[in-house]
């Protein structure tokens, strides 16, 4: 059973460009959630997505950041206009369901973001 | 609200010795507690978690951690490090009712000396 999956593993853009950034959950999962590493600090969460659903995306920025994990195929984190800030690891999990966060939360190797 | 505090931002210490990694929270409503550990340019792996029950949990890789839930501490132990533990360390919480998303602490990097 393959691991959550990510792709790119290092993303360069340049100010002003867009970023996307893919996940491919565990099979079986129908849970993603997307967080943000800066350089030395913790994760932030940023998002939770069920299929074709946003369940919580109180960490996402206002303007920029969107979010989807449609029916078929992988959650998409999409950075519109970079800006250097943006330059971070952004790590997707994924679980087989909810439920107060007692299922476990299964990490990608992330995709790290720079913006030049 | 919930928040995470890891007291400790490195710990160096030598192969072989016991090491503990310090971990307090704060939370309006009852959590499960969780332990990750990141090697070099990876992702997150779980060591451990709390849900309920025993205050002792057991991980992987010879890690423990203890719930202590009138000091709001969660620290994790291990009697004797190798140099491969050398990672960065976070504690996480999540709350029972609510949607899933872990809170971190800003990690702690457990450096082993030979």
């Amino acid at each position: 059973n393959a691991g959550v999956m990510q792709n790119p593993r290092h993303l360069v853009r340049r100010r002003g460009q867009e970023a996307r950034l893919r996940c491919s959950p565990m099979k079986g999962h129908s849970h993603v959630y997307w967080y943000r590493q800066l350089p030395e600090e913790g994760l932030k969460f940023m998002v939770y997505l069920q299929k074709e659903n946003i369940i919580d995306e109180s960490g996402m920025p206002k303007e920029r950041f969107s979010a989807e994990f449609p029916k078929e195929g992988p959650s998409i984190l999409r950075i519109q206009q970079v800006v250097r800030g943006d330059s971070a690891a952004y790590f997707c999990a994924s679980s087989p369901q909810g439920q107060g966060g007692s299922y476990e939360q299964y990490f990608g190797p992330g995709t790290r973001l720079t913006v030049t | 609200a919930q928040s995470v505090t890891q007291l400790d931002s490195q710990v160096p210490v030598f192969e072989e010795a016991p090491v503990e990694l310090r971990c307090n929270y704060s939370s309006s409503v009852s959590v499960y507690l969780f332990w990750y550990v990141q090697y070099p340019n990876q992702g997150l792996q779980l060591l451990l978690k709390y849900l309920s029950g025993s205050t002792l949990v057991k991980g992987i890789n010879g890690f423990e951690a203890e719930f202590n839930k009138s000091q709001t501490s969660f620290h994790l132990r291990k009697p004797s490090v190798h140099i491969s533990d050398t990672a960065e360390y976070f504690c996480a919480v999540s709350p029972l009712r609510g949607t899933d998303k872990l809170i971190f602490g800003t990690g702690t990097r457990l450096q082993v000396f030979p």
